[in-house]
């Protein structure tokens, strides 16, 4: 069965510090992949995706996410985080044939000290 | 603007009620979700339909069950609430092919 894995579970970073949250999917066919954030009282938004073409997504507020098929890995970072990053973050995945069906990762509470 | 709207955004129910949690989206999408979020385990795929009367059964169905009678329309039932089903309850819809997800608020559910 499709799993999503997630290394870290809560990150704690002070402002301009760079991020790199892990993500890891076990799935051998074609697969999208995104990273949604969900803010404090809010509910989850679409940071960015991965379909085909340039394995480097960018996304909005500065994030981007490399795909490396070979490792498996979707990878979320951005170069200088702020206070306002403070977030919960998930990765997810849905595979070809699979209608949809989005499996989620564990998610990452990311925590910046200002 | 995009909307996916639960019912509820608070229910409190006692053990052994019968629990209906609605969600209606806007968009003619034919996927609907249903997951429950706990901290340290993410979200987990309850059950989801890709067409109405259609569904299928995700990670942790028991418990739970379905209806999707119309396509804007879909709802999650909780047979005989237990204490462990207390939660965030998420609705979410997307198009055929997965290309995005659209959340709604969520329901908090205590059962007590």
């Amino acid at each position: 069965a499709q799993s999503v894995s997630q290394h870290n579970h809560h990150v704690i970073l002070s402002e301009a510090a760079s991020l790199e949250l892990g993500c890891n999917y076990s799935y051998g066919g074609t697969v999208n992949l995104f990273w949604y954030v969900q803010y404090p009282g809010q509910h989850l938004q679409l940071l960015l995706k991965y379909f085909s073409g340039d394995p480097l997504v960018k996304g909005i507020k500065g994030f981007e996410a490399e795909f490396i098929k070979s490792k498996f890995s979707f990878n979320l970072r951005k170069p200088s985080v702020q206070w306002s990053d403070t977030a919960e973050y998930f990765c997810a995945v849905n595979a070809e044939n699979q209608g949809g069906k989005l499996i989620f990762g564990q998610g990452t509470e990311l925590s910046v000290k200002p | 603007d995009v909307k996916v709207t639960q019912s509820s955004r608070y229910l409190v129910k006692r053990t052994g009620e019968k629990v209906f949690l609605e969600c209606v989206q806007d968009m003619d999408h034919e996927n609907m979700f249903w997951y429950r979020q706990d901290p340290g385990l993410g979200l987990r795929l309850i059950y989801f339909s890709y067409d109405v009367k259609m569904k299928e059964k995700g990670d942790i169905p028991e418990g739970y069950s379905v209806s999707r009678e119309k396509k804007e329309r879909f709802s999650l039932i909780l047979e005989s609430a237990s204490t462990n089903q207390t939660s965030m309850y998420l609705c979410a819809m997307s198009t055929q092919a997965g290309t995005e997800a659209f959340f709604g608020q969520g329901t908090r559910l205590t059962v007590v």
